[in-house]
Order: structure tokens, then C-alpha cells, then sequence
């Protein structure tokens, strides 16, 4: 079955830099890749999500790449806010067994 | 439009008790996955359920854990004789699509 790994697990920046979460998948037939924010106590939400006939989407400060041949994904977030600290998740559909399957997790803090 | 809706979102048990966590889907979604997180970790996949059909269940365990989504009314996660490991955060998501997952708040489970 499909296995996600993210990194990194923790990453801080001052507030108006950019962030970058990197995942990987391991099945080649996987073709749709979700983005998902979790704030504390709250149940993750989708922010972003790509599909496999695309190689980057943008919506405002947030960004997905998609890379195929090498199987990664990368979220980008843009001019930061501190409102942006939160769990980011990244996810791969498993194909065969038609489920989302996710990665650790990124926390990620925005200092002021 | 109501989003996915869980309840209770705290549940406190003592060891041997059942546990039961309902969840009612988005308006026009019949598809329903139910997802357990620990803490600082990732969500990890039990059950996918249609409405009256179990689809996919690799990650609930064999004994103890059951799931339902009857033709009327809520999705049904059932725990019973739980024991301290079973703590941990419940989240249900519902889709019309298989992909683009929506989630609740969750529940959390507390075993005492």
C-alpha cells in the first residue's frame, strides 16, 4: 500500500518569510495529493490539494508543486502570518485501496 | 450547509466500558472514513464505510472495534471493553468523491 513521509517534523520562521513542507509517496499510481491544516483542539482542514495531470497550483500565499518522476510533493506558504501556525498534513490516495493516507505531520510556528 | 458533524467531542470511559462515537456526514455525502490520531502524531486510517457497506476496515482492529453507517441516521464507531491504550482523538470525515475529504472536530476519547 501507499506510504507518505514529510519533513520536516517542526520548522519555525519569522513572520513575512516563506515556509516549505516537503512530502514523499511510494506508489506510483497515487493521483491525488491533499493539503490539510489542523489547529489545536480542531480537526484538520483542506487548504490545498493537487491532482497528477498538474505540476503546480497556486491559491494566494499557499502553493503545491507536484513532481512525479521523482514521487514528491512540496506545500508552499508565502509572506507568513502568525495565524499560519498550525499541523500541516500532507496526503496520497491509495489507489488500491481507496483511502487517504497521510504523512507525521509538520508543525509549524510563525514568530513574530 | 452543515459541516461534518461529531459528538460527543469529549468522552471519558473507565477501562471495560464501551465507548460509542457517532458522526453524521455533509448533506449528499455517502461516503464516510473514520480516522484515530495520538498525540504529536498522524492520523491513521481505520474504517471506510458506504452507506450499509463496510468498504474498507485493514485499519480498525479486529476485536473490540466495530463500525456502522446505516441507511438512516449517524455513523457509528463502537469501542467495547475499552482499555487506556484506546485513548486518543477520533475524527470522521465524509466525501461524495472519495477524495476530497472533509473533517469534524473529533471526538476524544479519555480511558481512566
Amino acid at each position: 500500500g501507499e506510504n507518505v513521509e514529510q519533513h520536516p517534523s517542526t520548522l519555525s520562521v519569522q513572520e513575512g518569510d516563506s515556509a516549505v513542507i516537503k512530502c514523499t509517496y511510494s506508489d506510483s499510481a497515487s493521483n491525488y495529493f491533499p493539503w490539510y491544516k489542523q489547529e489545536l483542539g480542531k480537526g484538520p482542514q483542506l487548504i490545498i490539494d493537487i491532482r497528477s495531470n498538474v505540476g503546480e497550483k497556486k491559491d494566494q500565499r499557499i502553493a503545491v508543486t507536484l513532481n512525479k518522476t521523482a514521487k514528491h510533493f512540496s506545500l508552499h506558504i508565502t509572506e507568513t502570518q502568525p495565524e499560519d501556525s498550525a499541523v500541516y498534513f500532507c496526503a496520497a490516495v491509495d489507489q488500491g485501496a481507496q483511502k487517504l493516507v497521510f504523512g507525521q505531520g509538520t508543525r509549524l510556528t510563525i514568530n513574530p | 450547509n452543515a459541516g461534518v458533524m461529531q459528538n460527543p467531542r469529549h468522552l471519558v470511559r473507565r477501562r471495560g466500558q464501551e465507548a460509542r462515537l457517532r458522526c453524521s456526514p455533509m448533506k449528499g455525502h455517502s461516503h464516510v472514513y473514520w480516522y484515530r490520531q495520538l498525540p504529536e502524531e498522524g492520523l491513521k486510517f481505520m474504517v471506510y464505510l458506504q452507506k450499509e457497506n463496510i468498504i474498507d476496515e485493514s485499519g480498525m482492529p479486529k476485536e473490540r472495534f466495530s463500525a456502522e453507517f446505516p441507511k438512516e441516521g449517524p455513523s457509528i464507531l463502537r469501542i467495547q471493553q475499552v482499555v487506556r491504550g484506546d485513548s486518543a482523538a477520533y475524527f470522521c470525515a465524509s466525501s461524495t468523491e472519495r477524495e476530497k475529504l472533509f473533517f469534524g472536530s473529533g471526538t476524544q476519547l479519555s480511558v481512566l
